[in-house]
């Protein structure tokens, strides 16, 4: 198994600009979630999908757009790239693990996108 | 304010030595994960610790869930230079158990 794959690992986007992060996983997880990691300040959760076609926002959605098309994809679009849009963008997935009656739910991560707007 | 706090923020000492992080909060959790990440990569889980006051071991690393769930606290012995790297804790937040993380501990540890 690959795991989570992310492409590209790098981009440098002109203000304005549009583009695509690309994500998939092969484990056959419901869950896949997007983040941004900006430095020092951890992990920022973006848009999340439980399951193909039911998408949901996270705790910094403005400026991007989700699909889930199939289980394995989860794209994020950006469509008006913006100077505060610079980050790392990781991608990862989760299935439910019960275990008592709790869940615990591990998170598998790509490697992420380093994308930088100029 | 975040809900997760990280402490210190960064930490870098010799190869050897022992070392505490923490990761405290004044809300409630039902478990709390570890996580370490290297540069260039994304986070690994290391642990999730449920029960409070649970103590988890993994090699050298220490994990303790507080008695209150409220806090962990994670120990290295005789640290390693492989050891280096941004330790996240991280809790699980409904409806859907997304995670809310903390900001990291940046670990470094000399040769």
């Amino acid at each position: 198994n690959a795991g989570v794959t992310q492409t590209p690992k790098f981009r440098i986007l002109k203000i304005g600009q549009s583009m695509t992060l690309q994500c998939a996983q092969d484990m056959n997880h419901n869950y896949m979630y997007w983040y941004r990691q900006d430095p020092g300040m951890g992990l920022k959760l973006i848009y999340y999908s439980v399951g193909a076609g039911i998408t949901d926002k996270g705790e910094v959605p403005n400026g991007y757009n989700v699909s889930r098309s199939t289980t394995e994809d989860f794209p994020l679009r950006l469509e008006l790239a913006a100077p505060s849009q610079t980050s790392v963008y990781f991608c990862a997935s989760s299935f439910p693990r019960g275990r008592s009656g709790l869940h615990s739910y591990e998170q598998y991560f790509g490697p992420g996108t380093r994308l930088t707007v100029t | 304010t975040q809900l997760l706090e990280q402490s210190p923020q960064f930490l870098s000492i010799q190869e050897g030595e022992n070392l505490t992080v923490y990761c405290n909060s004044s809300s409630v959790f039902s478990s709390l994960q570890w996580y370490r990440q290297e540069p260039g990569e994304g986070p690994v889980l290391l642990v999730t610790v449920v029960t409070g006051g649970e103590v988890k071991k993994l090699k050298r690393l220490t994990f303790q869930f507080g008695d209150a769930r409220k806090d962990s606290s994670l120990h290295i012995t005789a640290a390693q230079p492989g050891d280096t790297g941004l330790y996240l804790c991280a809790v699980q937040s409904p409806p859907h158990y997304q995670l809310i993380w903390g900001a990291g501990t940046k670990l470094i540890i000399k040769p």
